[in-house]
């Protein structure tokens, strides 16, 4: 089975800590994405990556980095965390070119700023 | 550019009663097709998928979906809801070459006695 682990479940954490979301993928898949996911506005692209130390901006990267010094490894980094930044985080992987293109997901993050 | 349409935010049926949820996109080259369902408080499973060949997919748990090109459509529809099909429905399109996914904004399928 492929496996997508994000390293939490739930998260709490104070204004303006810096956070670390940290997500593993087993298939060797060269994409990896970070999803955040919001009520009525479904899933938007923070950042994705196509190869290790290699990243693009989504379309809301805005107060988040990433990080991918290994190919199995993607980390979302909140440099200052915010209350608008209170959501559930999603991380994906796929492998592109290939006929099987869909994006396998993690169980998601539910991060909390208080 | 790509985007999705997701038409209702919130479809309800009766157990037993036809499933139709709707899917429009836009894409200026041949699309990847897919749907997603997420259960609460867990990350989302793929459905099915149309990426060549037969327009009429079927997937998992009874689903299925018909790309049709001329009405730039991806309806996901089960001919006889249960219980468990109630969740939340994405679905989403890729393509270009960097198949990077764009998904819509999601339906919640509730599903009554």
């Amino acid at each position: 089975d492929v496996k997508v682990t994000q390293s939490s479940r739930y998260l709490v954490k104070r204004t303006g800590e810096k956070v670390f979301l940290e997500c593993v993928q087993d298939m060797d898949h060269e994409n990896m994405f970070w999803y955040r996911q919001d009520p009525g506005l479904g899933l938007r692209l923070i950042y994705f990556s196509y190869d290790v130390k290699m990243k693009e901006k989504g379309d809301i990267p805005e107060g988040y980095s990433v990080s991918r010094e290994k190919k199995e490894r993607f980390s979302l980094i909140l440099e200052s965390a915010s209350t608008n930044q209170t959501s559930m985080y999603l991380c994906a992987s796929s492998s592109p070119g290939a006929v099987n293109t869909e994006a396998f997901f993690g169980q998601g993050t539910r991060l909390t700023v208080v | 550019a790509q985007s999705v349409t997701q038409l209702g935010s919130h479809v309800s049926v009766s157990e037993g009663a036809l499933v139709l949820l709707r899917c429009n996109y836009s894409s200026s080259v041949p699309p990847y097709l897919f749907w997603y369902v997420q259960y609460p408080n867990q990350g989302l499973q793929l459905l099915l998928k149309y990426t060549t060949g037969a327009t009429l997919v079927k997937g998992i748990n009874g689903f299925e979906a018909e790309f049709k090109k001329s009405e730039t459509s991806f309806h996901l529809t089960k001919p006889s809801a249960h219980m468990s099909d109630a969740a939340e429905y994405f679905c989403a399109v890729s393509s270009g070459g960097s198949y990077i996914p764009t998904f819509g904004r999601g339906t919640s399928l509730i599903v009554h006695p």
